[in-house]
C-alpha cells in the first residue's frame, strides 16, 4: 500500500493559516488522497479529498503537487476548535478494481492552536 | 451527533470476560467499519462489512468477531479479554462498500471505551 508521512506535531497561531503536508511519494496513479481529523475524546471526521485538482470545501482546502508525491491541507483561520489529530490517507486498489472502502491510518500530524 | 450510534459508551469489565458492543450506521449506509484505538497503536482497522457481508479484514484478532445484521445494524464480540484489549472502539458506517469515484466518505460514532481489569 502506498504510504503517507506527515509531521509528528505542528503549532499554530489561531485565527492565521495553517498548511498541513503530507508525503507521499509511492502514490499510484488512481489512489485517492484523504484527509480526515480527530479531536480529542471524539472519533475521526472527514474533512476533504481529492484526486489531482485542488479541492476547497466549507473546513479545508487540499492542495496537491503537480506529480502528485505531496499535499498540504490548508485550513485559511485556524481556531481553538481545529486543535486536533490530521491524518493524510491513500485509498489504495484493491484487486477486483475501486479503491478499498476502509482507511488505514498513520500516526497523523497533532495540531495545537494557541490563542 | 454524526449519525452513526453506538453503544455501550463505557464499559468495564474483568479479564477473561466476555463483551458484545453494538454500532447502529448512518441512515441509507450500507457498509460498516470497526477499529480499535489505543495509546501505543493509533487506530487500527478491524473489519469491513458490506450489506451483511464480510468485505475486508484487518489486524483483528481471533478472539474477536463480529457480524451484521439484516437491519445494517453491527455488533463486535470481544471475548477472553486481556489487560491489553483496553482501548476505544470505534464503528464507521459508509454508504457503498469501497472507494469507487474516490468518496465514499466514513462516518464515524464516538466510540465504546472499554476497560479491561
Amino acid at each position: 500500500d502506498a504510504k503517507t508521512t506527515q509531521p509528528n506535531s505542528m503549532e499554530s497561531n489561531e485565527e492565521e493559516p495553517v498548511h498541513l503536508p503530507c508525503n507521499h511519494s509511492t502514490i499510484s496513479g488512481t489512489d485517492y488522497i484523504h484527509w480526515y481529523r480527530q479531536l480529542p475524546s471524539q472519533g475521526p471526521e472527514y474533512v476533504i479529498h481529492g484526486l489531482t485538482s485542488n479541492v476547497n470545501n466549507r473546513m479545508a482546502s487540499l492542495a496537491i503537487a503537480e506529480d502528485r508525491k505531496s499535499s498540504t491541507l490548508i485550513l485559511h483561520r485556524a481556531t481553538l476548535r481545529d486543535a486536533a489529530v490530521y491524518y493524510c490517507i491513500l485509498r489504495a486498489l484493491t484487486l477486483y478494481g475501486g479503491s478499498q472502502g476502509n482507511l488505514i491510518f498513520g500516526k497523523g500530524t497533532k495540531l495545537s492552536v494557541k490563542p | 451527533d454524526s449519525g452513526v450510534t453506538q453503544t455501550p459508551k463505557h464499559l468495564i469489565t474483568a479479564t477473561g470476560q466476555r463483551v458484545t458492543l453494538r454500532c447502529s450506521p448512518r441512515s441509507g449506509d450500507l457498509s460498516v467499519y470497526w477499529y480499535q484505538q489505543s495509546l501505543d497503536q493509533g487506530l487500527q482497522f478491524l473489519i469491513q462489512y458490506y450489506n451483511g457481508e464480510e468485505r475486508a479484514k484487518g489486524n483483528i484478532l481471533e478472539r474477536f468477531s463480529a457480524q451484521q445484521f439484516p437491519d445494517l445494524h453491527s455488533e463486535l464480540n470481544l471475548s477472553s479479554l486481556e489487560l491489553g484489549d483496553s482501548a476505544l472502539y470505534f464503528c464507521a458506517s459508509s454508504p457503498r462498500g469501497t472507494g469507487w469515484g474516490g468518496a465514499n466518505v466514513l462516518t464515524f460514532g464516538a466510540g465504546s471505551r472499554l476497560t479491561v481489569l
